[in-house]
C-alpha cells in the first residue's frame, strides 16, 4: 500500500520549457513534504520542501505546489536545463517523523 | 567535507553469506538511517538511530542488524544473505529527525545476492 505515489516513471521535456512532476498521497496526517533529486551513482540530495500550512513554496527555478484537498503536490521547474536531468523523489513526513518516499520520476531534458 | 561515506560501493554475495555495510559521517549528526531502494520503488527505511547506543527498527528491518557505538558510525549487518536483499542501500544522517530537508545521503552501496 503506497502512501506516496509518483505515477509517472519518466518524463521528457524540451530544454527551456516547464517541467511538472506530480506526486499524490493518501494520508491526510502528512504535514511536511519534500522533493529530492538523485543523479546516477549518487545519493539523493534535498531540493525543496513545503509545509502543509502553505500551498506554494518557491526557490529560484523550482516551485512546489500543494493541494491538500486533492492530496496532491507538484514540482515545477522553469526553465528546464540539461543539468535538471535526474530522478526526482517526492517524500512526506508522517506523525512519527519518518519519511515516506515515492518511487521517483526520471526527468529527461532534451536539448 | 566528506559528509556521509559508505563502503563498499559494490558487492556480490552468495546466499547465506554475511557482510557489513559501513557508514560514517563527519557532521556530528545525531540521527542516522539505513534505507534500501528496490527497482521502481521508493526508499524504504531499514533501521535508524537517534544517537549513540540507541537504534530502532524502520519499515523493513528483517534480515538486518545495526549498532551505533559512536556518533560517527552506523554499520548495517546482513547475517544470512538472501536474494530478496539484492538492492541499493543508502546510509543517511541528519542533525534532528524533525525536518526532512536536513537529511544527507551517502552515495549508495549496490548489493547483489546470488
Amino acid at each position: 500500500d503506497q502512501q506516496v505515489k509518483q505515477n509517472s516513471p519518466s518524463l521528457s521535456v524540451q530544454e527551456g520549457r516547464i517541467s511538472i512532476l506530480n506526486c499524490d498521497y493518501t494520508n491526510s496526517m502528512f504535514d511536511y513534504f519534500l522533493w529530492y533529486k538523485k543523479y546516477p551513482a549518487e545519493g539523493p540530495t534535498f531540493l525543496i520542501s513545503i509545509s502543509s500550512i502553505k500551498d506554494k513554496n518557491e526557490d529560484g527555478r523550482f516551485t512546489v505546489f500543494l493541494n491538500k484537498s486533492a492530496k496532491h503536490l507538484s514540482l515545477h521547474i522553469v526553465p528546464s536545463q540539461p543539468g535538471d536531468s535526474a530522478v526526482y523523489f517526492c517524500a512526506a513526513k508522517d506523525s512519527n517523523y519518518q519519511l515516506i518516499w515515492g518511487a521517483g520520476t526520471k526527468l529527461i531534458i532534451k536539448p | 567535507n566528506a559528509g556521509v561515506t559508505q563502503t563498499p560501493k559494490f558487492r556480490i554475495l552468495k546466499i547465506g553469506q554475511s557482510m557489513t555495510l559501513q557508514c560514517t559521517q563527519d557532521m556530528n549528526h545525531n540521527y542516522m538511517y539505513w534505507y534500501r531502494q528496490d527497482p521502481g520503488m521508493g526508499l524504504k527505511l531499514i533501521y535508524y538511530s537517534v544517537g549513540a547506543g540507541i537504534t530502532d527498527k524502520g519499515e523493513v528491518p528483517n534480515g538486518y542488524n545495526v549498532s551505533r557505538s559512536t556518533t560517527e558510525d552506523f554499520p548495517l549487518r546482513l547475517e544470512l544473505a538472501a536474494p530478496s536483499q539484492t538492492s541499493v542501500y543508502f546510509c543517511a544522517s541528519s542533525y534532528s529527525g524533525h525536518s526532512g530537508n536536513t537529511i544527507y545521503f551517502g552515495e549508495g552501496s549496490w548489493l547483489t545476492v546470488v
